[in-house]
């Protein structure tokens, strides 16, 4: 079965300084992974996805992740932190690649202050 | 393009009451999907279609029902609405196949509150 870890449920940092929103998952395949992002009041956007290519993925607003799989991680950073980049983060983890079998972390709350 | 659009966005039920929840997407996607989201929970998926006509169920799907009689609607019914099943709930659709596989379009949300 797999699952998905999103270690701290809050994460605050400084405009400027760099972002590392944790996650750890649990396949017993190779996985697809994603990060969504959701603004205050609305729908959750695609920021970045794995897919068994290059280990390193760029995605959205300068956002990337890489994939460790002796550490089973994918951890999304962003070197510098924008006021705009305050959201809920969620990772993702489909061990068939579809949708229909995508199982999300609980989700962490980024802060941004000045 | 509208994208996934949910009606209604806020809906207040008493315990017992029945309503159903609109999606409709213009995107041709084949498959679309509800879930709720709680605090501390993430999302999770309460049923889903693979196509106009299937549908199928999700992690929790007790207390929903479910139809897709045209491929860009998705309606998920409470007959019975319980306290339980104040939420938010999410509509997604997604392409399945090719470099877009696993990609989901979210609508706005629709926040329901039963008393």
């Amino acid at each position: 079965a797999q699952s998905v870890t999103q270690l701290g449920s809050h994460v605050s940092v400084s405009e400027g300084a760099l972002v590392l929103l944790r996650c750890n998952y649990s396949s017993s395949v190779p996985p697809y992974l994603f990060w969504y992002v959701q603004y205050p009041n609305q729908g959750l956007q695609l920021l970045l996805k794995y897919t068994s290519a290059a280990t390193l993925v760029k995605g959205i607003n300068g956002f990337e992740a890489e994939f460790k799989k002796s550490e089973t991680s994918f951890h999304l950073t962003k070197p510098s932190a924008h006021m705009s980049d305050a959201a809920e983060y969620f990772c993702a983890v489909s061990e068939g690649g579809t949708a229909s079998k995508l199982t999300f972390g609980t989700g962490t709350r980024l802060q941004v202050t000045l | 393009n509208a994208g996934v659009t949910q009606t209604p966005k806020f809906r207040v039920l008493k315990t017992g009451q029945s309503m159903t929840l609109l999606c409709a997407q213009d995107m041709n996607h084949e498959y679309m999907y509800w879930y709720r989201q709680d605090p501390g929970m993430g999302l999770r998926l309460i049923h889903y279609s693979v196509g106009e006509g299937t549908t199928a169920k999700g992690e929790v799907p007790d207390g929903y029902n479910v139809s897709r009689l045209k491929k860009q609607n998705f309606l998920l019914g409470l007959e019975s609405a319980a306290p339980s099943q104040t939420s938010v709930y999410f509509c997604a659709s997604s392409y399945e196949g090719g470099l877009r596989t696993g990609e989901l379009f979210f609508g706005e949300g629709s926040r329901l509150t039963v008393l």
